[in-house]
């Protein structure tokens, strides 16, 4: 049972626009969460985090938003540019409690910005 | 930032074989490193955990036999896909992680090694 879903596999925008990737969560135990971006044939790259005593976290063009009571987070990116256009995942920690820091990755949003 | 380097980057190889796939930190020295395995359209799964000196920890229904990791320095860790068959075709990705407090210590992901088993 996936405990991290990105439902959404492909999302196009418009460059300048708003790109809104979402992720949602099954396990109340997760306590920190991420996002990586993926270019092909490459290896995931940090982007943005947030912990669960915040709600929004900002970094340049990148926000991202949580909604622990829904179990959801997103990430807003604006103005979308091109090079945007890659794979994003959202991966998730659980907390300190649960004894490790092991991420579960969702399966991905591939995202294309079209100039 | 920080480097992870991944060798070989892309390896086909006959059924029974084996592929041993090594994962560099560069230019830090990381307390655990990861591995994952990616099938297409799927997301990365956490195969084992691996600190510098010990043996590698495995998640579940992953064969610690069929997948053996070493991590003999802080910078290097090898994993060797044993016997390998064409199921176990797929991205491989190593991630190494500097300290051991807690979540903020960033995980830096090596660029990955596609296994195709003929």
């Amino acid at each position: 049972d996936q405990q991290v879903k990105q439902n959404s596999p492909s999302l196009s925008v418009q460059e300048g626009r708003i790109s809104i990737l979402n992720c949602d969560y099954t396990n109340s135990m997760f306590d920190y969460f991420l996002w990586y971006k993926k270019y092909p044939a490459e290896g995931p790259t940090f982007l943005i985090s947030i912990s669960s005593i915040k709600d929004k976290n900002e970094d340049g063009r990148f926000t991202v938003f949580l909604n622990k009571s829904a179990k959801h987070l997103s990430l807003h990116i604006v103005p979308s540019q091109p090079g945007d256009s890659a794979v994003y995942f959202c991966a998730l920690l659980p907390g300190p409690g649960a004894g490790s820091y092991q991420l579960t990755f969702g399966k991905g949003t591939k995202l294309s910005v079209i100039p | 930032g920080a480097v992870v380097s991944q060798h070989p980057s892309w390896v086909i190889c006959k059924s029974g074989t084996s592929v041993k796939i090594e994962c560099r930190s560069l230019d830090f020295q990381a307390t655990t490193m990861f591995w994952y395995r990616q099938f297409p359209k799927q997301s990365l799964m956490l195969m084992a955990t691996s600190n510098e000196g010990s043996k590698a920890t495995y998640e579940q229904g992953v064969e610690k036999d069929k997948f053996l990791i070493n991590h003999a320095s802080l910078t290097l860790s090898t994993l060797t896909v044993t016997s390998a068959h064409p199921e176990d075709s797929s991205f491989y990705i190593c991630s190494a992680r500097v300290g051991t407090s807690g979540p903020t210590d960033t995980q830096y992901f090596g660029p990955g090694t596609r296994l195709t088993v003929l």
